[in-house]
């Protein structure tokens, strides 16, 4: 089975903190992706990337970037957090086969006060 | 711009009483539609991709089917377990990317 992992379930940051999100997968796919999920907005894609140190904009990259120096690693970065970005991320990874479905991680509930 | 619109919002049913859930699209070439389920705070959970219109996937008491605008996710005779929110996403020509439905929450009550 696909597993991806998210590091932490839960995390609280303060206003103005750089915060850091890290995901694994382990099926070696190429491609991997940040959504964030909020109720009534549904799913929303923030960045993804198709290979070792690529990066592609979301429909919401603002206030975001993201690393990937290694195939299996993919990190989302909130580079000086606000209220605003308090969400579920949700991290997917796939084959880069277009046809592949995502495969998630369990989500991390951050909260920013 | 790909588009979902899933309905309805949220549905309650009795056990053993079948409905179905829709997801209507619009997607320039379309690639693949795809169904998640998702149980609260957990990621969603691949169910099924259909590819093009007629084409029809099971499982256990899942069933998915797809026309040229719209996909409905038959549920047959639910049982409290199946209660969940599920998801709906398309991908369009030229991206690995896909665009997500809202979702349908589904309680299934004993």
């Amino acid at each position: 089975d696909v597993k991806v992992t998210q590091s932490s379930r839960y995390l609280v940051k303060r206003t103005g903190e750089k915060v850091f999100l890290e995901c694994v997968q382990d099926m070696d796919h190429e491609n991997m992706f940040w959504y964030r999920q909020d109720p009534g907005l549904g799913l929303r894609l923030i960045y993804f990337s198709y290979d070792v140190k690529m990066k592609e904009k979301g429909d919401i990259p603002e206030g975001y970037s993201v690393s990937r120096e290694k195939k299996e690693r993919f990190s989302l970065i909130l580079e000086s957090a606000s209220t605003n970005q308090t969400s579920m991320y949700l991290c997917a990874s796939s084959f880069g086969v277009r046809n592949s479905p995502l495969h998630f991680g369990n989500g991390t509930r951050l909260t920013v006060t | 711009e790909d588009q979902v619109t899933q309905s309805p919002e949220a549905l309650r049913l009795q056990e053993g009483e079948s409905s179905s859930l829709n997801c209507s699209y619009t997607v320039s070439g379309l690639r693949g539609l795809f169904w998640y389920r998702q149980d609260p705070g957990k990621g969603p959970e691949f169910l099924f991709t259909l590819y093009s219109a007629g084409e029809e996937k099971e499982k256990e008491r899942l069933k998915a089917t797809l026309t040229k605008k719209e996909s409905f996710l038959h549920i047959t005779a639910p049982k409290p377990e199946d209660s969940a929110t599920y998801l709906c996403a398309v991908r369009g020509s030229g991206y690995s990317t896909l665009t997500f439905g809202k979702g349908t929450m589904l309680l299934v009550s004993p």
